[in-house]
C-alpha cells in the first residue's frame, strides 16, 4: 500500500526561525507537489516537483525532491505569522492512462509572532 | 491556469437523503478529480472522472454510493447518495491542465470545495 508520511503533523514555531518539513513516500515517483492549505479554503499549489534533485524556492519557502531517498523538504526560512497553514505534499503516481495524486498527512504550522 | 468553481459551497443535508455537486472549469482538461478530505484529515481521492466512459473509483469507494457524471471536458458532477453523519466532509474537484499534459509538462488544480454537514 502506498504511503505518504509527512512529519511533523504539527509544527509550532517562533517569527524569525528556520524549520523544515518532511515527506516520506513509500513507492517510486519521479514528481510531487507540495501545497499550502488556509482554514476553511481549498489547497494552493505552492511547488511542482519533477525530477530528482529538483529545487525550487518561492520566498521564504524552498522545497527540494530526492526521489532515490523517497524524500521531499519544504524548507521554511526566517518564518513570518502569515505562513500559518496546513501544509500538504502529494505524490504523483502515474498509472499509464492517467495520474493521480496521493496526499500525505499534512503539515500544520502556527508561527508565532 | 485552469479556473475551477464548484457548486454549491456548502450545504447541510439529513440522513439518508442525497446530494450532487457540480464542478466547473474554464477550459477543456483531460482529466478531472473527485477528491473528500475529511474534518482535520489529509485529502482521499474518490474517483478519476473520465469523459465518455465510466468513472475509475478508488479502494473504498462504489459507484452505488458516489455516482460521477463526466459528460464533457469541461464539467462533472457527484453524487452523494443515502447520506450519512460520517459523509461529512469537504468534497474538492480537481484537474490537470490538458495543454501542459502534451508538454509533458502539468499541474493539478484544485476548485474551492464543496463544505458537507450530514445532520
Amino acid at each position: 500500500e502506498l504511503k505518504v508520511e509527512q512529519n511533523p503533523l504539527f509544527l509550532s514555531m517562533q517569527e524569525g526561525k528556520n524549520y523544515t518539513i518532511y515527506c516520506n513516500y513509500s513507492t517510486t515517483s519521479d514528481r510531487l507537489y507540495w501545497y499550502r492549505q488556509d482554514p476553511g479554503k481549498s489547497l494552493e499549489s505552492l511547488f511542482v516537483l519533477l525530477s530528482n534533485g529538483a529545487v525550487k524556492q518561492e520566498g521564504r519557502l524552498m522545497a527540494s525532491l530526492d526521489t532515490k531517498a523517497r524524500l521531499s523538504t519544504l524548507h521554511i526560512t526566517a518564518a513570518v505569522h502569515d505562513l500559518s497553514a496546513t501544509y500538504f505534499c502529494a505524490v504523483d503516481i502515474y498509472g499509464g492512462a492517467t495520474n493521480k495524486l496521493i496526499f500525505g498527512t499534512g503539515t500544520l504550522l502556527a508561527v508565532q509572532p | 491556469s485552469a479556473v475551477i468553481s464548484q457548486k454549491p459551497s456548502r450545504d447541510i443535508c439529513q440522513r439518508g437523503t442525497s446530494l450532487t455537486i457540480q464542478c466547473q472549469v474554464d477550459s477543456q482538461v483531460t482529466m478531472m478529480f473527485w477528491y473528500r478530505q475529511q474534518p482535520g484529515q489529509s485529502l482521499t481521492l474518490i474517483a478519476t472522472a473520465n469523459q465518455g466512459s465510466e468513472a475509475t473509483y478508488e479502494s473504498g469507494f462504489v459507484i452505488d454510493k458516489f455516482p460521477i457524471s463526466r459528460p464533457n471536458l469541461t464539467f462533472s458532477t457527484l453524487t452523494v447518495s443515502n447520506m450519512s453523519p460520517e459523509d461529512s466532509s469537504i468534497y474538492l474537484c480537481s484537474v490537470v491542465d490538458l495543454y501542459d499534459i502534451l508538454n509533458g509538462e502539468y499541474e493539478q488544480y484544485f476548485g474551492p470545495g464543496t463544505r458537507l454537514t450530514v445532520t
